[in-house]
C-alpha cells in the first residue's frame, strides 16, 4: 500500500537553529499538507500545499515557517529559528483530490532544547 | 479551537461488543468528516468518512453515523477486537478540503 515517508522519526534542535522536515508523499498525489500535534494536545493545520503554492495555512503558520516542493517527490517543512514550543509531532499528509485518499506519515518528532 | 469535540478521553470495551465513539462539532459549515484511528508513534490512520449528504456510511465492522441537526458524528466498531486498541479522532472540513479540524482523540482499549 501506498505510504507518506517521512524523515527523520526523531531530530533534536537547539532553540534558535533552523531545522527542515522531509516528507515524500505518494507518488500520484496533488495535494500536500502539514500538521502537528504538540504533547497532550489536538493534531492541528499547518498549510495545506497544490500547484506549487500554499492553499491555506493557519494563524500557527508564521513568517518562521515555510514549505517547499523542491522537486517532484519531497515536500519539507523549514522552521527558520526554532522555540522551545516548535517542539511537537509534525504529520505530513497528502492526498490524490481534495478530501480523497487522505493519507498520512508517520512523523517527525522535533525536540527543541 | 474547540470546533471539533470529543468528549470522552477513553473508552473500554470487551471483545466482540460493540464500540461507540463520539463526536460532537459546532460550525454548521463543516460537510465533510473523517475518523482515523492512530496508534503510538505512527501516524493517524484513515477508517472511514462520511459527508453531509449522507447519514450512514458502512465499511465492513465500521460504521459512521451522521446527525447534522444535533452536529453530531459516532463511529461504530462492531465486533470489536484486541487490534482495534487504539487512539480514534474525528475531523471536520468545510468542504474546500484544504484543512481538517481534529478532535482530542478518545483512546479505545478492547479487551480479550
Amino acid at each position: 500500500e501506498p505510504e507518506v515517508t517521512q524523515t527523520p522519526s526523531h531530530q533534536v534542535t537547539q532553540m534558535g537553529q533552523e531545522v527542515i522536515l522531509r516528507c515524500v508523499p505518494i507518488s500520484n498525489h496533488l495535494y500536500f499538507y502539514w500538521y502537528r500535534q504538540i504533547l497532550g494536545q489536538k493534531v492541528e493545520f499547518l498549510v495545506s500545499f497544490y500547484n506549487n503554492e500554499i492553499s491555506e495555512k493557519s494563524e500557527i503558520f508564521d513568517d518562521q515557517f515555510s514549505v517547499e516542493r523542491p522537486d517532484g517527490s519531497n515536500f519539507t517543512l523549514k522552521i527558520r529559528s526554532t522555540k522551545l514550543e516548535d517542539s511537537a509531532m509534525y504529520f505530513c499528509a497528502s492526498s490524490a483530490d481534495r478530501g480523497k485518499g487522505y493519507t498520512f506519515g508517520s512523523g517527525t518528532r522535533l525536540t527543541v532544547v | 479551537d474547540q470546533q471539533v469535540k470529543q468528549n470522552s478521553p477513553s473508552l473500554s470495551v470487551q471483545e466482540g461488543r460493540i464500540s461507540i465513539l463520539n463526536c460532537d462539532y459546532t460550525n454548521s459549515m463543516f460537510d465533510y468528516f473523517l475518523w482515523y484511528k492512530k496508534y503510538p508513534a505512527e501516524g493517524p490512520t484513515f477508517l472511514i468518512s462520511i459527508s453531509s449528504i449522507k447519514d450512514k456510511n458502512e465499511d465492513g465492522r465500521f460504521t459512521v453515523f451522521l446527525n447534522k441537526s444535533a452536529k453530531h458524528l459516532s463511529l461504530h466498531i462492531v465486533p470489536s477486537q484486541p487490534g482495534d486498541s487504539a487512539v480514534y479522532f474525528c475531523a471536520a472540513s468545510e468542504g474546500n478540503f484544504n484543512k481538517f479540524y481534529f478532535g482530542s482523540g478518545t483512546k479505545l482499549n478492547v479487551k480479550p
